[in-house]
């Protein structure tokens, strides 16, 4: 089974100042899709930023983008300018590209990001 | 994005009662569910994978008896724990996906299970 590995549980920024958060994945597939997903309090999960992997450019969401390095297996998520309302557990996910077929999410341990006023 | 309702949001039940949550796609058709199930302060453990018309795949160690699937229309599905029991309180959260729609899985808001 694919791993997703978070190895920090528990990150924390000054607001306005940048942050970036680690994953990294273990697969032996070629084509998948990566994604970052954000769980404030109210455990709403949110898509934050997605990324397929037979595209070299890294994806960016307004003040989100991600480093995704293939041959390292690594996909972290970089806050810039970080807000009062960034503050969330993290989770970073991985799932194959089967095509029609939907497959299922591997998720992270996820980090808890404290944005500290 | 796309909207996915989850209802209830939380529910409280005698141990040996069942509960039932739905998970609704309010605005596309949804031809594939996931449940999952998180513990406080940890990751999402899927419990099994729905597909509209068919049998739901569970999980290995996720009890099929015990955690009833069905995924009648392409709009909902629903999740029945039967005879529940403290052990079983935790927080459920369901997702829906369209294939075609960048293939994002758009969560529901989760439901908070307490068996006492």
């Amino acid at each position: 089974a694919q791993t997703v590995t978070q190895s920090q549980p528990e990150m924390s920024v000054q607001e306005a100042e940048t942050v970036t958060l680690s994953c990294t994945y273990d697969t032996s597939e070629s084509d998948y899709y990566l994604f970052w997903y954000k769980q404030p309090p109210s455990r709403q999960m949110i898509l934050v930023i997605r990324q397929e992997a037979y595209k070299q450019q890294n994806a960016t969401e307004n003040r989100f983008s991600v480093n995704f390095q293939k041959a390292a297996k690594s996909f972290s998520l970089k806050i810039s300018d970080s807000q009062l309302g960034d503050a969330a557990m993290y989770f970073c996910a991985y799932r194959e590209d089967r095509g029609s077929t939907l497959g299922r999410l591997y998720f992270g341990r996820g980090t808890q990001l404290t944005v500290w006023p | 994005g796309a909207v996915v309702s989850q209802h209830p949001s939380w529910v409280i039940c005698k141990s040996g009662t069942s509960v039932k949550i739905e998970c609704r796609s309010l605005d596309f058709q949804a031809t594939t569910m996931f449940w999952y199930r998180q513990f406080p302060k940890q990751s999402l453990m899927l419990m099994a994978t729905s597909n509209e018309g068919s049998k739901a795949t569970y999980e290995q160690g996720v009890e099929k008896d015990k955690f009833l699937i069905n995924h009648a229309s392409l709009t909902l599905s629903t999740l029945t724990v039967t005879s529940a029991h403290p052990e079983d309180s935790s927080f459920y959260i369901c997702s829906a996906s369209l294939v075609g729609a960048k293939n994002i899985q758009y969560f529901g808001a989760g439901t908070r299970l307490s068996v006492l």
